[in-house]
């Protein structure tokens, strides 16, 4: 049974240019979530959908940030223009109703 | 005042121990409580999922929920290397809130 799935696994660029990162949710879950962790704040939640529809997203740092979810298996967090501020592990997560989340293994950006 | 607190750690202990991991809440409407596991550059992985008040337990790891003190915890009997890892709580009603994570390590 395949867990959530993220790409890339690393990612490494310049301050400025455009980051575009991926996620596959678990087939049948109706909740996903897109979190940063980093050290100094751990895990925040930026956005979340509910069956394809943004519901929350005020963790969303900045206009910076923006997200999509097209349809029920694809979604998308993209960063433009990123800033090395902006270097951290991206999770996303995926649930079934209140059920607890399941996590993807997260895209480990830099921005240089 | 944090909506979920715990102790960051880092937290050592010999092959064998017992270990207590511990999360204190504000949120009286929290509902669903759960300890993830996150090994080094992984995603984090539920462990244990508990709804009411008691204990949950599962081979080694047994979770405690006490609502009227607003305290979790997650024992671990006989730890392992294996063990070492960060672990989180988290809790949920309507929206989910994480823990900071403690980091253990199991020493041999």
């Amino acid at each position: 049974d395949a867990g959530v799935i993220q790409s890339p696994r690393h990612e490494v660029t310049e301050m400025g240019q455009e980051v575009t990162l991926r996620c596959k949710p678990i087939s049948g879950h109706d909740y996903l979530f897109w979190y940063r962790q980093t050290m100094m704040r751990g895990l925040e939640l930026l956005i979340y959908f509910n069956n394809n529809v943004p519901i929350d997203d005020s963790g969303m740092p900045e206009d910076r940030f923006s997200a999509k979810m097209p349809n029920a298996s694809f979604s998308t967090l993209k960063i433009q223009p990123s800033e090395p501020r902006d270097s951290a592990v991206y999770f996303c997560a995926s649930s079934s109703g209140n059920q607890p989340q399941h996590f993807g293994d997260g895209t480990r950006l830099s921005i240089l | 005042q944090k909506e979920v607190e715990q102790d960051p750690g880092p937290l050592s202990v010999p092959e064998g121990a017992i270990v207590s991991l511990n999360c204190t809440y504000s949120n009286s409407a929290f509902q669903y409580f759960m300890w993830y596991r996150q090994y080094s550059r992984k995603g984090p992985e539920l462990l244990m999922y508990t709804y009411s008040s008691g204990n949950k337990e599962d081979g080694r790891f047994t979770a405690q929920v006490d609502k009227s003190s607003k305290y979790i915890s997650l024992f671990i009997r006989d730890s392992q290397p294996s063990d070492s890892a960060t672990y989180l709580c988290a809790m949920n009603n309507n929206d989910m809130r994480f823990g900071a994570g403690t980091r253990l390590t199991v020493k041999p």
